[in-house]
């Protein structure tokens, strides 16, 4: 089983809404991460977390929360989002398969904020 | 800093055709380098990977090149067909960092015409 799964697969919120994006994989990967992409655009790195420990892009604001519940979820939770933040939200893991580190994306989140 | 080019950024074919999608990188200390293939919305999935050892690999009707010392990759795609209507994404994960550091193309976007 190679596969990330991502719910849900659209959302869309207000500014003033509390929501949460998940993220899952039974691969084993200790590395989970999530990534932003707007348009025409190629993803951009949000949050890692390798071995439950978690790094952060420090040009991401705080609106943006990750949880990291045990090694084969991944959380993003969301708060006070500003129309700008609509866009896909592409989730990862990363794990040696065959001998060799890969990376497996999700089918992502497509976010809209009202 | 690695940056990552990929040229064309948009392409339009007939279909039958054999097409070659072009991708630069600056920075010759990879790990891996891997084409993706994204559909409009959706997440990416992986072609192609080619190890930093490697100067190839073949899946199909696409093969992969790698040429370190000029900086570059291409994926080949033979007898293209309708369905191969998407973006393609070449990504570069460094030795250091690894998939924390992944630098993305900015893709190509292909159509190939019925």
């Amino acid at each position: 089983d190679t596969e990330v799964t991502q719910t849900p697969k659209h959302l869309v919120m207000g500014m003033t809404n509390k929501k949460s994006l998940k993220c899952e994989q039974h691969m084993g990967h200790r590395a989970m991460y999530w990534y932003k992409q707007k348009a025409k655009k190629p993803p951009e790195l949000m949050f890692v977390y390798s071995y439950e420990k978690l790094s952060i892009n420090e040009s991401v604001p705080s609106r943006f929360s990750p949880e990291c519940p045990n090694s084969s979820l991944l959380n993003l939770h969301l708060h006070a989002l500003q129309p700008e933040d609509s866009a896909l939200y592409l989730c990862a893991s990363s794990g040696r398969s065959e001998g060799r580190e890969t990376q497996y994306f999700g089918p992502g989140t497509r976010l809209l904020v009202l | 800093k690695q940056e990552v080019t990929q040229i064309p950024a948009a392409l339009s074919v007939p279909e039958g055709e054999n097409l070659v999608l072009n991708c630069s990188f600056t920075d010759s200390a990879i790990y891996n380098l891997q084409w993706f293939r994204q559909d409009p919305g959706k997440g990416l999935t992986s072609l192609l990977l080619i190890q930093s050892s490697q100067r190839e690999q073949t899946s199909g009707r696409l093969n992969a090149s790698l040429d370190k010392s000029s900086g570059r990759s291409t994926l080949y795609i033979a007898a293209s067909q309708p369905g191969d209507s998407a973006t393609y994404l070449c990504a570069a994960t460094p030795f250091s960092g690894g998939y924390q550091k992944v630098t993305f193309g900015t893709g190509t976007k292909l159509q190939v015409i019925p």
